[in-house]
């Protein structure tokens, strides 16, 4: 079976620095996505970026982009230049062939301004 | 505009009793999903559908039910069986595969607050 580990709880950054969330999964499928979603306070489920595992350029979207090793089945999201609105829970997120999507634990970052 | 629905936002139930949740969609996606989240915790995922009239079990399937009759509703039942059903709860829908990159990421509805009273 599928799973998706994110191992930091919590994470902090000053405003204007960069970040980086990592994330890992495990499966035995070579087609899959991988996306970063963000929830602030409201709840509202956002996606921040996504990454198709046959493409190996990695994605970028303005100041968030990806470091995808698909050989390692890394997915880390890094944050540059940190906002006081990046501030949220961010959750990795795998979804197979077969539609099946599943997410990490997620990781409550915080920016200090 | 087109969306994801999920009604109410807060529920209340008592112990020993049904409730389902209402999840619609005018995406025209095949796949929806329930999710269950608590306080601090990640997404644990309940139940899929990629058609109309099938679904899957999730990792946490025990204590609910669904059904799919129509491609664009997925309602929940939280049953009595459920032993800790106090929760919040999100549904998703997504295409199923593309050729492309084309939206190939979930939508999500504003959830539904359920508190065992």
């Amino acid at each position: 079976a599928q799973t998706v580990t994110q191992s930091q709880p919590e994470m902090s950054v000053q405003e204007a620095e960069t970040v980086t969330l990592s994330c890992t999964y495990d499966t035995s499928e070579s087609d899959y996505y991988l996306f970063w979603y963000k929830q602030p306070p409201s709840r509202q489920m956002i996606l921040v970026i996504r990454q198709e595992a046959y493409k190996q350029q990695n994605a970028t979207e303005n100041r968030f982009s990806v470091n995808f090793q698909k050989a390692a089945k890394s997915f880390s999201l890094k944050i540059s230049d940190s906002q006081l609105g990046d501030a949220a829970m961010y959750f990795c997120a795998y979804r197979g062939s077969g539609g099946k999507l599943i997410f990490g634990q997620g990781t409550e970052l915080s920016v200090k301004p | 505009d087109g969306g994801i629905t999920q009604s109410p936002k807060y529920l209340f139930r008592k112990e020993g009793q049904n409730v389902t949740l209402s999840c619609e969609q005018n995406l025209n996606h095949d796949a929806m999903y329930w999710y269950r989240q608590d306080p601090g915790q990640g997404l644990r995922l309940i139940y899929y559908s990629q058609i109309v009239n099938d679904f899957q079990k999730g990792d946490i399937a025990e204590g609910y039910s669904v059904s799919r009759e129509k491609k664009e509703s997925f309602p929940l039942t939280v049953t009595s069986a459920q032993k800790n059903p106090t929760a919040f709860y999100l549904c998703a829908s997504s295409i199923l595969r593309t050729g492309g990159d084309r939206n190939t990421e979930a939508f999500f509805g504003q959830g539904t607050r359920l508190t065992v009273v």
